[in-house]
C-alpha cells in the first residue's frame, strides 16, 4: 500500500502553461506539505496544510496555489509556468503539525521548456 | 533566518564508519532530524533528536548538542546501499505559530568497495 502518492510522476510542459499536481495520503495524517527540490538537491518547504487549513505559506510566487479538499488530499496548481519552476516537487504528510516525522511521496519531476 | 551547514560530499569504503556533521543557526529550535534520499527517490526519515545525546537505531546513530548547535549522523558497517544523500533538518518555530522543517543542503555519501 502506497502511503503518500503523487500524480503525475513526470510532467513536461511549455512556458506559460498551467498545470496541476495531485497528492493523496492514506496514513490518516492531519498535516500535509509541498516541497520543492531544485537541481542542486536543495529541499525547501512551500506550503503546509493542517486539517485542510493553510498553516505555512513560504515566500512562493502567487502563481502557485495549493488546495486541500480534505485532509487526505493536497493538490498544487501552477499558473503561467516559467523555466525556473523546473524541479522535483514532493508532497509529504505527518501525523500532526507538531510531529517530527514526515512521510514523503515519490515526487513529481516538472520540466518546463 | 535559519541556516544549516553540512559537507557536500563524503566518501568511505564498505564496512567502515562515517560521520556526517551538521551545524545550524535558528531561533525557536525544537529538534534535529536526519533524512536519507537515494538518487531518483524520496527523502525517508532516519532519526530525530530533541535532547542532547546519542540516539541509536541499528547501524545508524544520531547525536545532538543544543549548546553547540551541532549534530551528526553516524553510519556504521557501511554497505553499498548506504550510498545516498543525507539531509539534516531543523524543526523550528514558524512565524505563523506552528513549526516546520528546514533542510540542509545535503551530503552525498559514496560507499566504495
Amino acid at each position: 500500500d502506497t502511503a503518500v502518492s503523487q500524480t503525475p510522476k513526470y510532467l513536461v510542459t511549455q512556458m506559460g502553461n498551467d498545470k496541476s499536481i495531485k497528492c493523496e495520503q492514506n496514513l490518516g495524517h492531519d498535516t500535509m506539505y509541498w516541497y520543492k527540490q531544485d537541481s542542486k538537491k536543495f529541499l525547501k518547504i512551500m506550503f503546509s496544510y493542517n486539517n485542510k487549513e493553510l498553516i505555512i505559506n513560504e515566500t512562493v510566487p502567487n502563481r502557485f496555489s495549493p488546495k486541500s479538499p480534505d485532509k487526505a488530499h493536497l493538490n498544487l496548481h501552477i499558473n503561467s509556468l516559467e523555466l525556473g519552476d523546473s524541479a522535483v516537487y514532493f508532497c509529504a504528510s505527518s501525523q500532526d503539525s507538531g510531529h517530527y516525522e514526515q512521510y514523503f511521496g515519490p515526487g513529481t519531476r516538472l520540466t518546463v521548456t | 533566518g535559519q541556516s544549516l551547514e553540512q559537507p557536500s560530499e563524503v566518501t568511505a569504503v564498505e564496512g567502515a564508519i562515517v560521520q556526517i556533521n551538521c551545524t545550524y543557526q535558528t531561533s525557536g529550535f525544537y529538534g534535529l532530524s536526519w533524512y536519507q534520499q537515494h538518487d531518483g527517490g524520496a527523502p525517508t526519515f532516519l532519526s530525530y533528536n530533541a535532547l542532547d545525546g546519542l540516539e541509536e537505531t541499528g547501524r545508524f546513530s544520531s547525536f545532538l548538542s543544543r549548546s553547540d548547535s551541532y549534530g551528526y549522523l553516524l553510519l556504521q558497517e557501511l554497505q553499498m546501499k548506504d550510498s545516498a544523500s543525507y539531509f539534516c533538518a531543523v524543526r523550528d518555530r514558524f512565524t505563523g505559530g506552528g513549526n516546520k522543517l528546514t533542510f540542509g543542503t545535503g551530503t552525498q555519501l559514496k560507499v566504495e568497495l
